[in-house]
C-alpha cells in the first residue's frame, strides 16, 4: 500500500513570506497528488492538484510541484496572507487494484501579521 | 447548493450503544468515501465505495461497518462502538468512480464515546 509522510508538522511564516510544505510518497505506481485545506470547524477543501504526467502546476499565488523520481511533491504559497493560516493535508492516489486515497497527516501552518 | 451533508455534527454516547452516522450528498456522484481525523495521523481512509451495492475497505476499517443503497447516501455504522473510535469524522464524495479525483467533504461529526 501507499504511505505518506508530510513536513513539517507546523509551520509559521511572516505576512507576505512563502510558505513550503513537502510531501513523500512510497509508491511509485501513484498517479494522483492532491493538496487540500481545512479551516477551523470545517471539512478539507481542495485548492490544488497535480497528476504523474506534469512536474509543475500553478494556480495565482499555489503552485505544486513533483518530483516522480525522488517520490516527492511541494505546496508552494506565495505572498501569503492571514487567511492561509490553516491545516494543509496533501494526498497520493494507489492505481494499481483499489480506490484508496492516502493522506499525509497535516501542516498547521499560521500567517504571523 | 452542491453539498455533502453528515449527521449528527456533534454526539456523545457510551461503549457498545450501536450509532449510525448519515452521509448524503446531492452532486449525484459515483464515489464516496469515510475518513477519521485523529492528532498527528492526519485523515485516515474507513470505507470507500465506487457505486451503489459496491463498497470497499480503506486503512481502518475495523469496528466499522457501511452500506451504499441509494446512490445519495453512504452511513457509517458503528454496532459496538469503543472509546478508541472517539474521533473527528469526514464524509467525502467525487464524480467518478475512482479516487483520483478532487473529493468533496462534509463539515465533519465529532464522536466521543465514553
Amino acid at each position: 500500500g501507499e504511505n505518506v509522510e508530510q513536513h513539517p508538522s507546523t509551520l509559521s511564516v511572516q505576512e507576505g513570506d512563502s510558505a513550503v510544505i513537502k510531501c513523500t510518497y512510497s509508491d511509485s505506481a501513484s498517479n494522483y497528488f492532491p493538496w487540500y485545506k481545512q479551516e477551523l470547524g470545517k471539512g478539507p477543501q481542495l485548492i490544488i492538484d497535480i497528476r504523474s504526467n506534469v512536474g509543475e502546476k500553478k494556480d495565482q499565488r499555489i503552485a505544486v510541484t513533483l518530483n516522480k523520481t525522488a517520490k516527492h511533491f511541494s505546496l508552494h504559497i506565495t505572498e501569503t496572507q492571514p487567511e492561509d493560516s490553516a491545516v494543509y493535508f496533501c494526498a497520493a492516489h494507489y492505481n494499481f487494484g483499489n480506490e484508496k486515497l492516502t493522506f499525509g497527516t497535516g501542516t498547521r501552518l499560521t500567517i504571523i501579521p | 447548493e452542491a453539498q455533502v451533508t453528515q449527521n449528527p455534527r456533534y454526539l456523545i454516547t457510551v461503549t457498545g450503544k450501536k450509532l449510525t452516522v448519515t452521509c448524503s450528498q446531492n452532486m449525484n456522484h459515483e464515489y464516496m468515501s469515510w475518513y477519521r481525523q485523529d492528532p498527528g495521523l492526519g485523515l485516515r481512509q474507513i470505507y470507500y465505495s465506487m457505486n451503489v451495492e459496491v463498497t470497499d475497505k480503506g486503512d481502518v476499517p475495523e469496528g466499522y461497518k457501511v452500506s451504499r443503497k441509494e446512490k445519495r447516501n453512504f452511513p457509517l455504522i458503528l454496532e459496538s462502538p469503543s472509546p478508541n473510535q472517539t474521533s473527528l469524522y469526514f464524509c467525502a464524495s467525487s464524480p467518478l468512480t475512482v479516487s483520483n479525483q478532487p473529493q468533496h467533504f462534509g463539515d465533519g461529526t465529532r464522536l466521543s464515546i465514553l
